[in-house]
């Protein structure tokens, strides 16, 4: 079954608005975290937030901030005043923490694509 | 710098070669994962290990070996067998606990494989 689900294949932005990644995630863990990543056409992956299921605020890191609603199981990523080095594929990730492998559940990913 | 180093960049590999993927950390990172990511696509897990001398498939093992012999190394052979090796790999390495938001992973920058 998949862990993470991004439903957003691609989003079109316009320079200095705010732009909102949907992820949604299934687990029967008490004890998980979220995570975002960026990946410019470089490839290279880039850490952006994270949101631990305890944490009761939500996570914000600069312009990134992260909606965290555990009783709907989303945890979408919004980014604020959009620049055009914004442009880059975006994955939503989980790790759960029963588990003992330390493996990460990364979605399909959304790509952005910043208008100036 | 700490980090994790992937060589070569850009690799291409002939019908029935096998080719052998250098991933190399400095962060004193207990587990190294491998992805494979083709194009547009997300993050599928190849092998990964925990501790020194041990690893275990991925979701998408067959094709694929790996060994981790030293706690620095984690090369990935793709092997013959591979039937569609072309892709973008990815290898990355985490802590047990704390570091990037609790155990999120530090990648490298990634190795583009071509068959020709």
């Amino acid at each position: 079954a998949q862990k993470i689900t991004q439903t957003q294949p691609g989003m079109f932005v316009q320079e200095k608005e705010a732009v909102t990644l949907d992820c949604t995630y299934d687990t029967s863990d008490q004890s998980y975290g979220l995570f975002w990543y960026k990946q410019p056409s470089s490839g290279e992956m880039i850490f952006l937030i994270y949101q631990g299921s305890y944490d009761e605020q939500n996570a914000t890191e600069g312009r990134y901030s992260l909606n965290f609603q555990k009783a709907r199981k989303s945890a979408n990523l919004v980014i604020s005043a959009s620049q055009l080095g914004d442009s880059a594929m975006y994955f939503c990730a989980m790790r759960e923490f029963s588990s003992n492998d330390y493996k990460l559940s990364f979605g399909a990913g959304t790509t952005v694509t910043v208008r100036a | 710098d700490g980090g994790i180093t992937q060589s070569p960049k850009y690799l291409f590999r002939k019908e029935g070669q096998n080719v052998t993927l250098s991933c190399e950390q400095n962060l004193n990172h207990d587990a190294m994962y491998w992805y494979r990511q083709d194009p547009g696509q997300g993050l599928r897990l190849i092998y990964y290990s925990q501790i020194v001398n041990d690893f275990q498939k991925g979701d998408i093992a067959e094709g694929y070996s790996v060994s981790r012999e030293k706690k620095e190394s984690f090369p990935l052979t793709v092997t013959s067998a591979q039937k569609n090796p072309t892709a973008f790999y990815l290898c990355a390495s985490s802590p047990r606990t704390g570091g990037t938001g609790e155990g999120g992973y530090t990648f490298g920058s990634g190795t583009r494989l071509t068959v020709v």
